[in-house]
């Protein structure tokens, strides 16, 4: 079965600041990995995916993540931070093609920006 | 632009009282997913359609029922909404590679 493990529940950065948020995942074959962000009251967006091929996928709003495979990890980046970026993020493996079409999700990371 | 649509995005309803969330797509995706969100969790999976083929989670309580009339459209009737059934309640679509499209959802309290 598939799993995704956000170890950080909160993380605080200041304005201007790097971001990493971390995500690992346990998947049999070659995963689907995707990153969400959900502001507050509002459903989920896509950040960025990755299928195949470059494993440093950008993504909008200025983020990036890599896929570790030797790692099994697909960790969110970003250089600076924003104060709109304050949100919930969420990391998510799915199914390879011709597999079921439910991905599994994160707990969540919540990203406090200070000012 | 394509989208997902929820309405409403605020319900409140009483105990015990049916009621219905629905949801519209213009993606024209054949995968159709209704999720329960509570505070500071996951998106918990309750049901998904692929086209008109029903898939209903383990765990999703028989008082979470849904129909999809056809590819637009899908609803979540909750037959009798008790307070644990308070929770934001999103649906999304996809064409069934995993990525998700979600609507704004709909927060649901009950009384």
């Amino acid at each position: 079965a598939q799993s995704v493990t956000q170890p950080d529940i909160h993380i605080t950065v200041s304005e201007g600041a790097s971001l990493e948020l971390r995500c690992n995942y346990s998947y049999g074959a070659t995963p689907y990995l995707f990153w969400y962000v959900q502001s507050p009251g509002q459903g989920l967006q896509l950040l960025l995916k990755y299928f195949s091929g470059d494993t440093l996928v950008q993504g909008i709003k200025g983020f990036e993540a890599e896929f570790k495979r030797s790692q099994s990890s697909f960790n969110l980046r970003k250089p600076s931070v924003h104060w709109s970026d304050a949100a919930e993020y969420f990391c998510a493996v799915g199914p390879t093609s011709g597999g079921s079409y439910i991905p599994t999700f994160g707990r969540g990371t919540s990203l406090i920006v200070h000012p | 632009d394509a989208m997902v649509i929820q309405n409403p995005r605020y319900q409140v309803t009483q105990f015990g009282k049916p009621v219905t969330l629905s949801c519209s797509q213009t993606l024209n995706h054949n995968v159709m997913y209704w999720y329960q969100q509570k505070s500071s969790q996951a998106p918990k999976l309750l049901f998904h359609y692929y086209d008109k083929d029903f898939n209903n989670e383990a765990d999703t309580p028989d008082n979470f029922q849904s129909r999809r009339p056809n590819t637009s459209f899908c609803f979540l009737d909750i037959r009798s909404p008790g307070l644990g059934d308070a929770a934001m309640y999103l649906c999304a679509t996809s064409i069934g590679d995993g990525e998700q499209y979600f609507g704004p959802g709909t927060r649901l309290t009950v009384t």
